[in-house]
């Protein structure tokens, strides 16, 4: 397996702007991770799904961000608009099962100028 | 919700020093306590786990403990070598989910 793939590695966009990151987790995994890494945060969970079901949004930091999953080999995270302070790397993750190791993507590093 | 320290942020040794990281966490329910290695500009990649049936686990130069009634545990590294200079996270289970601490730069210099 190719592992958790994320696209785009590199995503520079203007303040206001929408930005949509996307996640292909790996195949057979049923749980599907989003997290933000910044220097002053550390790694911050977003989101979680099971079975594409969002189970945990509580990490969410606004309205402005939204994920979805349509289906098992795919999820897409959504801001909308875009601010400075949303810079930073955003990782997604996949799991099989309720518990174990979990695998990360390469991230998106998300530039907000 | 959970919430885990890690100390320290940043740990300088020389090679084949030992280095060791800590990290607490403050919900009883977690069970399940992995360490990530994550190298510059790629993702966190598992290095060694243990769960809350066990007290230590080792894995060649690598081991953790846990303290379960004090809610830490540990990550130490022996010998240590150039390549094992990066960030580790320590991480605690939230139901299915992973609640991460802040990292430890650890740089080793030969």
């Amino acid at each position: 397996d190719a592992g958790v793939i994320q696209s785009p590695r590199h995503e520079v966009t203007e303040m206001g702007q929408e930005v949509t990151l996307r996640c292909k987790p790996i195949s057979g995994h049923d749980y599907l991770f989003w997290y933000r890494q910044t220097m002053m945060r550390g790694l911050e969970l977003l989101i979680y799904f099971n079975n594409n079901v969002p189970i945990d949004d509580s990490g969410m930091p606004e309205d402005r961000f939204s994920a979805k999953m349509p289906n098992a080999s795919f999820s897409t995270l959504k801001i909308q608009p875009s601010e400075p302070r949303d810079s930073a790397v955003y990782f997604c993750a996949s799991i099989r099962g309720g518990s174990g190791e979990a695998f990360f993507g390469q991230g998106t590093r998300l530039t907000v100028v | 919700g959970e919430n885990v320290e890690q100390h320290p942020s940043t740990l300088s040794v020389q090679e084949g020093d030992s280095a060791v990281i800590k990290c607490t966490y403050s919900d009883s329910a977690s069970n399940y306590f992995p360490w990530y290695k994550q190298e510059l500009g790629k993702g966190p990649q598992l290095i060694i786990d243990i769960r809350s049936n066990v007290g230590e686990k080792k894995d060649q130069r690598i081991a953790v403990t846990l303290n379960k009634t004090a809610k830490h545990f540990s990550l130490h590294i022996t010998e240590t070598q150039p390549e094992d200079s990066a960030v580790y996270f320590c991480a605690a289970s939230r139901g299915a989910a992973l609640i991460f601490g802040k990292g430890t730069t650890l740089s080793v210099s030969s």
